[in-house]
């Protein structure tokens, strides 16, 4: 696996408590994203990140905020949980996809996060 | 919307054969098609990528076959083998769009011994 930890690896917690998962990176790539990935719909992307402080919305971001402080960590918080956020989160990361080509984006080990 | 749509969901495959996963996309800027192969508690990981200069793209028993016109592409499994027995996700991007991956629903091969 590229040097990507997520954490926790698992985590169950309650409706309306905040969360934060976090992304380390030893692999000093620009760029990170979060997914989340479910039954019948692959996986989609939450929010990304394109340098410190440099962050973007994706397709499915209501209820989620991210930060990167640091060009190896990337957080994604749960502002209050809900049943719906029952998922699998995944980080990735990518070196420079808009040098002209698109690289590799290399996947964490994930995130089952389980509201109830 | 669902950009990008993958089929079948699931596929049992004998040992040897051939196990065929399609997909089809919508937008004509996407110029980036990856293949993602997962294994339980794992991440997805490329196993495989086109641009769509081309119609087809080799590597060992993984195969990408490529329709611009139809606007589909499929992935081809040549000699199935049991360790084959993953989820597996095309994807679609554009070039100069951060990287970001716009997934079908994947796709659940099982191959039996």
């Amino acid at each position: 696996d590229a040097g990507i930890t997520q954490s926790p690896r698992h985590k169950v917690t309650e409706t309306g408590t905040p969360v934060t998962l976090r992304c380390h990176q030893t692999e000093n790539h620009r760029y990170m994203y979060w997914y989340r990935q479910d039954p019948g719909h692959g996986l989609r992307l939450i929010h990304y990140s394109y340098g410190v402080k440099d962050t973007d919305k994706g397709e499915v971001s209501d209820g989620y905020s991210v930060s990167r402080s640091k060009t190896e960590d990337f957080l994604l918080t749960l502002e209050s949980a809900t049943s719906s956020q029952t998922s699998v989160y995944f980080c990735a990361i990518s070196e420079s996809p808009n040098r002209g080509k698109n690289t590799e984006a290399f996947f964490g080990q994930g995130t089952r996060l389980t509201v109830v | 919307q669902q950009q990008v749509k993958q089929s079948p969901q699931s596929l049992i495959v004998q040992k040897g054969g051939i196990s065929i996963i399609n997909c089809a996309y919508e937008n004509t800027a996407f110029d980036y098609f990856p293949w993602y192969q997962q294994f339980p508690g794992k991440g997805p990981a490329l196993l495989i990528a086109i641009r769509p200069d081309v119609s087809e793209k080799k590597e060992g028993r993984f195969t990408i076959s490529f329709n611009k016109s139809a606007k589909q592409f499929s992935l081809h499994i040549m000699d199935s083998q049991p360790g084959d027995s993953a989820t597996y996700f095309c994807a679609a991007s554009k070039t100069g769009n951060t990287g970001k991956l716009i997934f079908g629903q994947g796709t659940t091969l099982q191959v039996k011994p």
